[in-house]
């Protein structure tokens, strides 16, 4: 089955990059996706990759994805202490759903 | 006004007792799903549905049912609450196959005691 590996943590100063990172094991991913977290909200949809790509940038966002290795890094430059959040990276499970990592709880320190 | 809202958002309750936690969406999406959230656990996906007449587990559903009672609703039922039900309760919405996206409600904290 699918399994989706995160770091649990990751602090970082205000203004400096972030980069979170996410293992997968599902080489037939068509989309791979990054949900923010708020404290005591839903996840929100932040951005995604299509498996044909290498890259994505979006404003502060990068999305890196390195399909040999199965490897897909969200960069957050200049990061804020807004970024404060969990972040979980998704890959499509089958034709219907998403899987989910663990999420990476990313804290910026002023 | 919240397109994916919940009900309760706190809700603590003992051992053995039935528990339901709502969702409403005011979308039009046809497909739901409940999630649940554990600390280094990530999101499990616990039941979905794709219209009124469907629903199918997912990858931990014993201990849950569902009921999908409109395109609008989808309620998660506990029949007999045990404390590793603590959790964090997701439900989400999907407009359709076209896309995988999904819309998060603001989520339900249940503690079981």
């Amino acid at each position: 089955g699918e399994d989706v590996e995160q770091s649990l943590f990751l602090s970082v100063r205000e203004g400096d990059s972030s980069v979170i990172n996410c293992t997968y094991t599902d080489s037939s991913s068509t989309y791979l996706y990054w949900y923010k977290q708020e404290p005591g909200a839903g996840l929100q949809l932040l951005t995604y990759i299509f498996s044909n790509m290498d890259m994505k940038q979006d404003q502060r966002l990068t999305v890196l994805l390195n399909k040999k290795d199965k490897h897909l890094s969200l960069r957050i430059a200049d990061t804020q202490t807004g970024d404060s959040a969990i972040y979980f990276c998704a890959e499509k499970a089958g034709a219907n759903n998403l899987f989910f990592g663990t999420g990476t709880r990313l804290t910026v320190i002023p | 006004d919240a397109d994916v809202t919940q009900t309760p958002r706190n809700r603590i309750t003992k051992t053995g007792k039935r528990i339901m936690l709502e969702c409403s969406q005011t979308k039009g999406h046809d497909r739901m799903y409940w999630y649940r959230q554990d600390p280094g656990l990530g999101l499990r996906l616990i039941y979905y549905s794709f219209d009124v007449k469907d629903i199918n587990k997912g990858e931990i559903s014993d201990g849950y049912s569902v009921s999908r009672q409109a395109q609008a609703k989808f309620s998660l039922s506990l029949e007999s609450a045990i404390p590793n039900q603590t959790a964090l309760y997701f439900c989400a919405t999907r407009p359709g196959a076209n896309t995988d996206t999904q819309y998060f409600g603001p989520g339900t904290r249940l503690t079981v005691l």
